[in-house]
């Protein structure tokens, strides 16, 4: 069965930076992308970016060009996301979501990582 | 960017009840439209993907329909476990845009 497993909960300054892990099971890892949506407490989800797991390429939404960076290592079916210079308004449960049969379709989620970023 | 608009924001319905929640696009997004159950503390949950197509294992009380820019997720009969926020989410371009939720409450 598809799982997407999330890495623990992480408390960061801001400015810093966290780097999350999404590690896959149960399919062909490179046959599916992994989007990062992420959801402030109370609030709705945000689409982060996707990551192309057979040849790494990677689209990120434009407001958070230039502090996210999304990999993946293909030998261990992992994906990571990081965020730099962090601030409070990215305190957030972050999480993969595998795309589908068309890229778009979020068909699976994995349990989200809580970041909070708090002086 | 494409925004997604849901209505009512939040309703109150009873155990049995056909509920009915809408989904507007700004533009037309053909059928690329998806819902997703979340309820407190747990990960969203696919229902349905290209406007109507149930994911696999979802009950048939769950259905969708709509195409262009108005969509609708209807409950046939409301159950406990259904009480949760409902989102839309277009996928017709990058960025991927969602509705801002609809929290079914019990009344």
């Amino acid at each position: 069965q598809v799982q997407l497993v999330q890495s623990g909960a992480e408390v960061k300054k801001p400015g810093a930076s966290v780097k999350l892990l999404c590690k896959a099971s149960g399919y062909t890892f490179t046959s599916y992308h992994m989007h990062w949506v992420r959801q402030a407490p109370g609030q709705g989800l945000e689409w982060m970016g996707i990551i192309n797991p057979r040849g790494g390429s990677t689209t990120y939404a434009q407001k958070f060009q230039g502090r996210v960076t999304m990999t993946r290592d293909t030998s261990t079916s992992t994906v990571y996301m990081e965020l730099s210079s962090l601030r409070s308004k990215d305190t957030a449960v972050y999480y993969c979501a595998r795309g589908g049969s068309t890229v778009g379709i979020l068909d699976y989620w994995g349990q989200g990582t809580l970041v909070t970023v708090s002086s | 960017d494409i925004q997604m608009t849901q209505s009512p924001s939040s309703l109150s319905a009873s155990v049995g009840d056909r509920v009915t929640i809408t989904c507007r696009a700004n533009q037309d997004i053909s059928n690329y439209l998806a819902w997703f159950q979340q309820k407190p503390g747990k990960a969203p949950k696919s229902l349905i993907y290209a406007a109507s197509s149930l994911q696999s294992g979802v009950p048939s009380k769950f259905s969708g329909s709509g195409s262009g820019t108005d969509f609708t997720l209807t409950i046939s009969s409301l159950q406990p476990e259904d009480f949760a926020t409902y989102y839309c989410q277009q996928y017709n371009s990058f960025p991927l845009t969602f509705g801002g939720g609809t929290k079914v409450e019990i009344k």
